[in-house]
């Protein structure tokens, strides 16, 4: 079965400073990744997707990159304001258009 | 457009009682979805139901019984609530087909089994 990981330890980083969230996957090979937002008590929101032939994909202050040979994803914040702070979630689609989420890393921005 | 919405926001039951959690969208979407959301467990599927007419189990079924009662309609219900279906529950919802697809997520409904 697809395993998702995200590292469950949260990130503590500086206002203004880069963060990088990590995920890795097993056992599939995905057409595209995605990342959502999890503020406390609400839903996740989605916030980029990034296809199996595309090496970077940006958005105003979000990068992620995705390296099927790794089979990692990764989702950096630049300049990084305390609104920020929020739990991220990366999804992988399967078939049927089944989702599989990791368990979310969260994120602590300092001021 | 509401979204997704979810019904209760906040439901308390004894083990044994039984509950059902709605769930409506107003986006013509073809598939929704029933999560359960746990600490350090990340989001994992209940059921799904692909199209209007089909549902589907997911991971983690067992004790949960979904009803797709139209196109809008996604409902869940615990016949015989335990202590440990204690949890958040979110319903979500996607266009299915084409293009990649992306889901939209419900508020949550957080259920305490005592």
């Amino acid at each position: 079965s697809q395993k998702i990981e995200q590292n469950s330890e949260a990130l503590n980083i500086q206002e203004g400073k880069t963060a990088t969230l990590t995920c890795n996957y097993t056992n599939y090979s995905p057409a595209y990744l995605q990342w959502y937002r999890q503020d406390p008590g609400r839903g996740p929101v989605f916030l980029l997707l990034i296809r199996e032939n595309e090496k970077e994909k940006r958005k105003e202050r979000l990068k992620v990159t995705f390296d099927t040979t790794l089979k990692q994803s990764l989702f950096h914040i630049t300049a990084s304001q305390p609104a920020d702070s929020a739990t991220y979630l990366c999804a992988l689609v399967g078939n049927f258009n089944k989702f599989y989420f990791g368990s979310g890393t969260k994120l602590n921005v300092k001021p | 457009n509401a979204g997704v919405t979810q019904t209760p926001k906040f439901q308390v039951l004894k083990t044994g009682q039984s509950m059902t959690l709605q769930c409506a969208q107003d986006m013509n979407h073809n598939s929704m979805y029933w999560y359960r959301q746990d600490p350090g467990m990340g989001l994992r599927l209940i059921y799904y139901s692909a199209s209007e007419g089909t549902t589907d189990k997911g991971e983690v079924p067992n004790g949960y019984n979904v009803s797709r009662l139209n196109k809008r309609e996604f409902s869940l219900r615990l016949e015989s609530a335990a202590p440990s279906q204690t949890s958040v529950y979110f319903c979500a919802s996607t266009l299915s087909g084409g293009n990649p697809n992306t889901q939209y997520f419900g508020p949550g409904t957080r259920l305490t089994v005592l």
